[in-house]
């Protein structure tokens, strides 16, 4: 059974840093692209970033690029997300998610249940 | 990039009504077009990949259908369960994009 679990969120000040791991399992996770999709509280989901099976090759969501750093341990079947220079605007559940196939930037057929970041004063 | 619209934002049925939620990109994106479903306090679930393939173990009353720019995701006989906000995402290229989201509440 793939398992996703989040972990790392809480609660952050404005320009203050967070990274936030995300442990799978039930697959092979060195074969698979992952991405980071975020929801802010009440609102759709939007996408954040995305890394390659072999974490060569990086892709960001234009509202965290500079800021937001993607990356992966294949060793330990993790997937990172390093959020720094952290906004009002970037309070979020963040889930992490894998894609379907092994291809980077498709659809995600498994989901965590999320890690909630609040960045206030 | 490219912008999901779905209509409606929200609707109300009841137990076995025929429900169809339209999503409509911004650019043509041939069938590079996915739905989920999600319920309050989970992470979403993939319904439909590739425009219109149902994801496996996805009752076969959920269908999607579309290509290029107009796409849609029917539910043919509303069941208790199927209450829930449905998303369309493009994956044509990045920034992935989803939609605003369709709320299906019990009327």
């Amino acid at each position: 059974e793939v398992q996703l679990l989040e972990s790392g969120g809480g609660l952050v000040k404005p320009g203050g840093s967070l990274r936030l791991s995300c442990a799978a399992s039930g697959f092979t996770f060195s074969n698979h692209p992952m991405s980071w999709v975020r929801q802010a509280p009440g609102k759709g989901l939007e996408w954040v970033s995305a890394i390659s099976g072999g974490g060569d090759r990086t892709y960001y969501a234009d509202s965290v690029k500079g800021r937001f750093t993607i990356s992966r341990d294949n060793s330990r079947n993790t997937v990172y997300l390093q959020m720094d220079s952290l906004r009002g605007e970037d309070t979020a559940v963040y889930y992490c998610a894998k894609d379907r196939i092994l291809i980077t930037g498709t659809t995600f057929d498994h989901w965590g249940q999320g890690t909630l970041v609040t960045v206030s004063s | 990039a490219i912008q999901l619209t779905q209509s409606p934002s929200s609707l109300s049925a009841s137990v076995g009504d025929r429900v169809t939620i339209t999503c409509r990109a911004s650019q043509g994106i041939y069938s590079a077009l996915g739905w989920y479903q999600q319920k309050p306090g989970k992470g979403p679930k993939l319904l439909i990949y590739d425009a219109s393939t149902l994801e496996s173990g996805v009752p076969s009353r959920f269908s999607g259908s579309g290509y290029g720019t107009d796409f849609t995701l029917t539910i043919s006989s509303l069941q208790p369960e199927d209450f829930a906000t449905y998303y369309c995402q493009q994956f044509n290229n990045f920034p992935q994009t989803f939609g605003g989201g369709t709320k299906v509440e019990i009327k």
